[in-house]
């Protein structure tokens, strides 16, 4: 069974630029995740997917982070304008359903300088 | 308080030494239990994953609950190398839609 592929694997961007990072779950999997891990931190939830509904958006700042799942299988989230502060890894993952384990992704590792 | 705490660690442990990692948690509501593995420049990894009170034993890994006490343990029999990397407890709970929360992980070193 393929993994949860995610790219780029790493991005190097100034503050101000933006940059979007792509998501292919696990294939079957209905629900899919963006978490933002900051170094020293446990994943902190971004957004969740139902399909192609969002089911929780609540700690996603929406005046620069935005996402989308089309057709219910990929995604993209996408940053702009970046801040420093927006350095870290970004994770995807996907579960059969929301009270399942995650089956997370390799991460994109960003740096904002 | 954090909803979930985990001491980050690190922990050295020579090979061969059982590892006892934990994690306390302020909400009785939460109902299921996880933990996961991360190397470093990987995702975590799902190793356990427990619904009740109790113990659960995958191979060398034992996942253990105590809702009483809001306290999960994960320990490791026979410690290798190959296990050093920063567990995470993750936990989930019910509020009309099911809200997971991780500890920030523990940093595991196992010595040759």
């Amino acid at each position: 069974e393929a993994g949860v592929a995610q790219s780029p694997r790493y991005k190097i961007i100034e503050k101000r630029q933006s940059v979007a990072f792509w998501c292919n779950p696990i294939s079957g999997h209905a629900t899919l995740y963006w978490y933002q891990q900051i170094l020293g931190q446990g994943p902190k939830l971004l957004i969740q997917f139902q399909n192609n509904g969002v089911v929780d958006d609540s700690q996603l700042p929406k005046d620069r982070f935005s996402a989308e799942r089309l057709k219910g299988v990929d995604s993209t989230l996408k940053i702009q304008p970046a801040k420093l502060e927006d350095s870290a890894v970004y994770l995807c993952a996907s579960s059969l359903g929301d009270s399942s384990g995650r089956f997370f992704g390799p991460g994109t590792r960003l740096t904002v300088l | 308080q954090k909803e979930v705490e985990q001491d980050p660690g690190p922990l050295s442990v020579p090979e061969g030494a059982i590892v006892s990692l934990n994690c306390t948690y302020s909400n009785s509501a939460f109902q299921y239990f996880m933990w996961y593995r991360q190397y470093s420049r990987k995702g975590p990894e799902l190793l356990m994953y427990t619904y009740s009170s109790g113990n659960k034993e995958d191979g060398r890994f034992t996942a253990q609950v105590d809702k009483s006490s809001k306290y999960i343990s994960l320990f490791i029999r026979d410690s290798q190398p190959s296990d050093s990397a920063t567990y995470l407890c993750a936990m989930t709970l019910n509020t009309g839609g099911f809200k997971t929360i991780f500890g920030a992980g523990t940093r595991l070193f196992v010595k040759a």
